[in-house]
């Protein structure tokens, strides 16, 4: 099992740049979730998808959006990109719509927005 | 909302034990988790304390106390592999009925020989 696989690894984007950074889960996970992290700022959700079908906003959704196309993958998209959206992006998958105790998070995307 | 303090550095040496606190305020609260993230890599889950009290898992320990808001992280027989940041996340319920994690700072630890 790969577990939670994200791409791309790396990303350079010009301000104003459209991209979409993939993930995809092979546990069967129910619930996936979109995280930014930033120096000194900890992981802040951006957007989640407690199941198949449903999305929500999570703390920082802003200039963001998002697609749970199957039960496997949840991209995430920024449809103009800023400098302010340079940082780590991680998804996670969890097997339990209510959050569940343990998630699993794939290795991550830096991005640099100039 | 929700807000979440732990130290953002603590050291020690090789061998030695080392607590990392983390208080938090919280509405709809289910429960503590701790994760570790190696610098360049991905967080990585410690441990989940739901009811107060201390759980064990080899050389970690984690505590809670739901009536102080309060739980810690306990390594022992500290490694230098140990270094690394540790992030108290507390799971909190949401308006849409399901729950979500919201992370703290995190604390890097630096062990030393």
């Amino acid at each position: 099992n790969a577990g939670v696989t994200q791409t791309p690894k790396f990303q350079v984007l010009k301000t104003g740049q459209s991209m979409t950074l993939q993930c995809a889960q092979d546990m069967n996970h129910n619930s996936m979730y979109w995280y930014r992290q930033d120096p000194g700022m900890g992981l802040r959700l951006i957007y989640y998808s407690a199941s198949e079908g449903t999305t929500d906003k999570g703390e920082v959704p802003n200039g963001y959006n998002v697609s749970r196309l199957n039960k496997r993958e949840f991209s995430l998209r920024l449809e103009s990109a800023a400098p302010s959206q340079t940082s780590v992006y991680f998804c996670a998958s969890t097997n339990s719509p209510s959050g569940g105790n343990e998630q699993f998070f794939g290795p991550g995307t830096r991005l640099t927005v100039l | 909302g929700q807000s979440l303090e732990q130290p953002s550095e603590v050291t020690a040496v090789e061998g030695a034990i080392v607590q990392i606190n983390c208080t938090y305020q919280t509405s709809g609260f289910y429960g503590l988790s701790w994760y570790q993230q190696h610098d360049g890599g991905a967080p990585t889950f410690l441990s989940y304390n739901a009811l107060d009290g201390l759980e064990e898992t080899g050389r970690f320990s984690s505590f809670l106390s739901r009536s102080d808001s309060y739980g810690y992280l306990l390594l022992q027989e500290l490694q230098m592999k140990d270094s690394a940041s540790y992030f108290c996340a507390v799971r909190d319920r949401t308006n849409s009925g399901y729950s979500t994690l919201t992370f703290g700072k995190g604390t890097m630890l630096l062990v030393s020989p």
